[in-house]
């Protein structure tokens, strides 16, 4: 079966520290990989993707790095802060399929003051 | 405002009383989805849709039913909830003119008891 593995589950930084969350996937076909953003009571929101053309995305204080060899992508948050406290998913899909995203188990992130 | 709208927010039933929970969209987007969120799992596809009368069943499909007999409407029914479908559930809508992003409503949170 088709997987994005997800990790850590959890993590907690003091404000400004920077927040590092990886994926892995296996199928080698996957082609858009993005990250969501989930607060509480709130569904999630896209953030930042990536295709494997390019191994670095920035988006502001978010950063994509992406390693096709080794089949890992990550998200940085530069100097975090409290209201980047959210739940983050990676995801993957294949284009010309129905592009049906393949989501990791989601990261709880907390940032404190 | 261009938005995904799911009803109702809240839900409590009870073992074997059907019930429908309905999602819209104004985006005119081809693509509709339903997804279930728990704790550890992620978020796990139920069933898709990729236009009118067009449905697929995603990962996690027994138990549910879908229909899309118009472009906006995507409903997810449960004909016989179980405490097992006691869930966190997601609409989202995707555009094929606006690439792969996942517009996603604000969520019905289900209770079978």
């Amino acid at each position: 079966q088709q997987q994005v593995k997800q990790s850590p589950q959890s993590l907690i930084v003091q404000k400004g520290g920077i927040p590092i969350i990886n994926c892995a996937y296996e199928n080698t076909a996957f082609d858009y990989f993005p990250w969501y953003q989930q607060f509480p009571g709130k569904g999630p929101a896209l953030l930042i993707a990536i295709r494997p053309d390019v191994s670095e995305k920035k988006e502001g204080r978010f950063t994509i790095s992406f390693n096709k060899s080794a089949k890992q992508f990550s998200l940085h948050i530069m100097d975090s802060q409290p209201g980047d406290s959210a739940t983050y998913f990676c995801a993957a899909s294949q284009r010309g399929s129905q592009g049906n995203l393949i989501f990791g188990k989601g990261t709880k992130l907390s940032v404190k003051p | 405002e261009a938005q995904v709208t799911q009803n109702p927010r809240y839900l409590i039933t009870v073992t074997g009383k059907k019930l429908t929970v309905t999602c819209s969209q104004n985006m005119n987007h081809e693509y509709m989805s339903w997804y279930r969120q728990d704790p550890g799992l992620g978020l796990r596809q139920i069933y898709y849709s990729m236009n009118v009368e067009v449905t697929d069943k995603g990962d996690v499909p027994e138990g549910y039913k879908v229909s899309r007999k118009e472009k906006r409407n995507f409903p997810l029914i449960l004909e016989s909830p179980s405490p097992n479908q006691t869930s966190l559930y997601f609409c989202a809508s995707r555009g094929w003119s606006g690439g792969e992003k996942l517009f996603f409503g604000s969520g019905t949170q289900l209770s079978v008891l």
